[in-house]
């Protein structure tokens, strides 16, 4: 069975860019996969961050943006503050109505 | 505004069933444009797609969970159910039911504030 895999910690100073990446343990992470990200602080919902790979969801900051490198997906945050400090999880369409989240990323500013 | 909104027991006994209902209010549950998911998260652990379904009835399944999960539909009620059978500890979780995008499988927004279901021996 095929893993959505995230970096399990990263962290950035503030101000400091950062890039969180989304790949698979079998295969790689394209545009078809419609990878989207969330980010999810402690007892709260989880946000929409971008949608499609590079789509911003409604009242995102342009300091977040989503794209492919390589065979992942990824998130990057331009210019991080410290109410970036959260978990995020990214999701992967596996194909026959399938959806798969990543592990997660809990991103620390410091 | 669209809202979303789980209900169902808080606590289930181990190798019962989960049923959990999601409301939804301020769209029609019909729209083609979308379907409706639930998606869980145990405690201190990451996001979990369940499943997914369509206004028609189609669903799709978490394959690791699919023998177990049935996700129905009542559009006259605007609500869909999620029941989770064979119950065990690790089923224990915060369910959030959410909007998902048709063309866009991944992109669930918005989501439900979640229900804690405890899973008890």
């Amino acid at each position: 069975q095929t893993v959505v895999t995230q970096e399990p910690s990263l962290s950035v100073s503030p101000g400091g860019t950062v890039t969180l990446t989304c790949g698979l343990t079998s295969g790689s992470v394209s545009t078809s996969s419609r990878p989207s990200w969330y980010q999810q602080t402690p007892g709260q919902t989880p946000r929409t961050l971008i949608y499609n790979t590079n789509s911003r969801s409604s009242g995102v900051p342009d300091r977040f943006s989503g794209s492919i490198l390589g065979n992942k997906a990824a998130l990057t945050i331009t210019g991080a503050q410290a109410d970036d400090e959260s978990d995020y999880y990214c999701a992967v369409y596996m194909g026959g109505g399938i959806s798969v989240f990543g592990g997660g990323t809990k991103l620390t500013v410091l | 505004q669209l809202q979303l909104q789980e209900s169902g027991p808080g606590l289930v006994t181990a190798s019962e069933t989960l049923s959990l209902t999601c409301t939804v209010s301020g769209a029609s549950i019909r729209d083609r444009r979308y379907y409706w998911g639930w998606i869980r998260q145990p405690p201190g652990k990451g996001l979990e797609w369940i499943g997914s379904i369509y206004y028609s009835g189609t669903a799709y399944y978490n394959p690791s969970l699919k023998s177990r999960v049935t996700i129905s539909i009542d559009t006259s009620k605007n609500q869909y159910s999620l029941k989770l059978s064979s119950v065990a500890a690790a089923d224990t979780a915060v369910y959030h039911c959410a909007r998902g995008d048709y063309e866009i499988d991944t992109w669930f927004d918005p989501w439900g504030q979640g229900t804690l279901v405890t899973v008890s021996s």
